[in-house]
């Protein structure tokens, strides 16, 4: 089973800041917090990943809580191109990503 | 710089056939793993090679086997296909042994359709 809880579904309107969230309340010391997104139709695509300090890249930001039990994907200013499912996922050391359900986000003009 | 690519985009095969999927890993990585993902669903591990063994498997009868070429490219063997095979198959690299600070990259993957 997945180790992360996400709402199913959010809306943002095109140029404000997405703020998605992600619940993982059993995560181990060593587990990486990942996020990816799927557009309809293609692979997953990487977003960023963090262990305990916040990130960020030309995509987005994560911030992830100081008791690292929840963590929140930032697009600053999304566009309808960011229309998709975001999955965050727990990793421990190997490629065996558990995907849960995802948040869908739906961005509007 | 190409990504991972996988071969053929869709395919359509009939109960109780075999099918045969291709994946090139992304240039610079070594180590591929394989995906399902059933309409609406998450995609789900099926299994990892590196170094030309399966090296992790998740919980996929053994209708479904794979294999990798010494270039590490890799394919994904279906036998006696059912009605529940149809997904789309999606093929991931990575570099070991950076492993979990390392992320995997997927491509589009495969659209199987079985009838």
């Amino acid at each position: 089973d997945a180790k992360t809880t996400q709402p199913p579904s959010m809306d943002c309107a095109e140029g404000r800041a997405a703020n998605l969230p992600c619940n993982h309340s059993t995560i181990s010391g060593n587990e990486y917090v990942y996020w990816y997104r799927q557009i309809h139709s293609q692979g997953p695509q990487y977003i960023i990943h963090g262990l305990k300090n916040n990130e960020t890249n030309e995509m987005a930001s994560l911030i992830i809580t100081e008791d690292r039990k929840s963590s929140t994907l930032i697009l600053p200013h999304a566009t309808l191109r960011d229309t998709a499912v975001y999955y965050c996922i727990v990793r421990d050391n190997t490629d065996k990503l558990i995907f849960g359900t995802g948040t869908r986000l739906q961005v509007f003009p | 710089d190409a990504g991972v690519t996988q071969s053929p985009t869709h395919l359509i095969k009939t109960r109780g056939q075999q099918v045969t999927l291709r994946c090139s890993p992304k240039s610079g990585h070594d180590t591929v793993s394989w995906y399902q993902q059933a309409l609406g669903q998450g995609p789900q591990f099926i299994f990892q090679y590196y170094e030309e063994e399966e090296r992790q498997r998740g919980n996929f009868p053994d209708r479904f086997s794979g294999h990798q070429f010494p270039n590490y490219s890799s394919e994904l063997n279906v036998n006696a296909l059912l009605l529940g095979d149809s997904a789309l198959y999606l093929c991931a690299s990575s570099n070991r042994p950076s492993s979990y600070n390392s992320p995997l990259h997927f491509g589009n993957g495969t659209r199987l359709t079985v009838t």
